[in-house]
C-alpha cells in the first residue's frame, strides 16, 4: 500500500517558538493532503486541506496565520505551527489520497506529537 | 456542518465476545469508510462501503451500510486481543474535495 511519512515524530519546544512538520508521500503523488489534529482519546479533527500549488483550505475555527501550510510539490506538504503555545500541544497527523484516486482511501502518516512547554 | 455520530465511545469485552460499533448521519452519505487506530498509532484504512444495503466481510469483521445510506456498522465476531484499538467511521465531506468527516470513534478493549 501507499506510504506516508511524517517528520519529526515527536517535538518538544518552548512557548513562542515555531515548529515545522513535514508530510511526504513516499511512493505516490498527491495533489491534495489533509492535516488533522487529535487530542488524547478524541477523534481526528480536520484542520485544513493542503492543495499542491495553491492556497490551503482551512476549516472553520482554524487560524490560517497560526497554522501555515505549504504544499510545494506533489509529494510534500508542510505544517508550521507559529508562535506555539501550550494549548497547541497535540498529535498532528497528515493524510494523502493518491492522485489515481483509488477508492478515496486516505493513507495516514505516523503523526507528530507536539509538546509546547 | 456535516456530522457523523458514532457510538458507543468505549467498549470493554471479554476475549471471544462480539463487538459492534455504529455510525449515524442525518444526511445521506455517498459512501462510508472505516479506519482502525491502534494505541499510539495512526488510522489505517479498513474498508469503504458505497452501495445502499451493502455488506462486506473481512475475516471476523462485518461491515454494513444502511439502506438509506445514513448509517453503518462494524461488527467483530469473537474478538481477540489484537482487535484492541479505536475504530472510526468516516464520510466524505459534501464539498467534493476528498476530505473526510470522522465519527468520534469507538475504543475497544479486550480482556484476555
Amino acid at each position: 500500500g501507499a506510504v506516508v511519512s511524517q517528520h519529526p515524530s515527536r517535538v518538544i519546544c518552548k512557548s513562542g517558538t515555531s515548529v515545522k512538520i513535514e508530510c511526504r508521500s513516499l511512493d505516490f503523488q498527491a495533489t491534495t493532503m489533509f492535516w488533522y489534529r487529535q487530542f488524547p482519546k478524541k477523534s481526528l479533527m480536520l484542520m485544513a486541506t493542503s492543495n499542491e500549488g495553491s492556497k490551503a483550505t482551512y476549516e472553520q475555527g482554524v487560524e490560517k496565520d497560526k497554522f501555515l501550510i505549504n504544499h510545494a510539490s506533489l509529494t510534500l506538504s508542510t505544517l508550521t505551527v507559529t508562535s506555539a503555545h501550550p494549548e497547541d500541544s497535540s498529535f498532528y497527523i497528515c493524510s494523502a489520497n493518491p492522485s489515481s484516486g483509488r477508492l478515496n482511501e486516505q493513507f495516514f502518516g505516523p503523526g507528530t506529537r507536539l509538546t509546547v512547554l | 456542518g456535516q456530522q457523523v455520530m458514532q457510538i458507543p465511545q468505549y467498549q470493554h469485552v471479554q476475549e471471544g465476545e462480539d463487538f459492534t460499533t455504529y455510525c449515524n448521519s442525518s444526511t445521506t452519505l455517498s459512501n462510508i469508510q472505516w479506519y482502525k487506530q491502534r494505541p499510539g498509532g495512526h488510522p489505517v484504512f479498513l474498508i469503504q462501503l458505497v452501495k445502499s444495503g451493502e455488506v462486506k466481510k473481512q475475516k471476523r469483521l462485518t461491515f454494513q451500510f444502511g439502506e438509506a445510506k445514513k448509517n453503518s456498522s462494524l461488527h467483530i465476531t469473537a474478538t481477540q486481543t489484537t482487535d484492541v484499538g479505536t475504530y472510526f467511521c468516516a464520510a466524505l465531506g459534501s464539498s467534493n474535495t476528498g476530505k473526510l468527516i470522522f465519527g468520534q470513534g469507538t475504543t475497544l478493549q479486550v480482556k484476555p
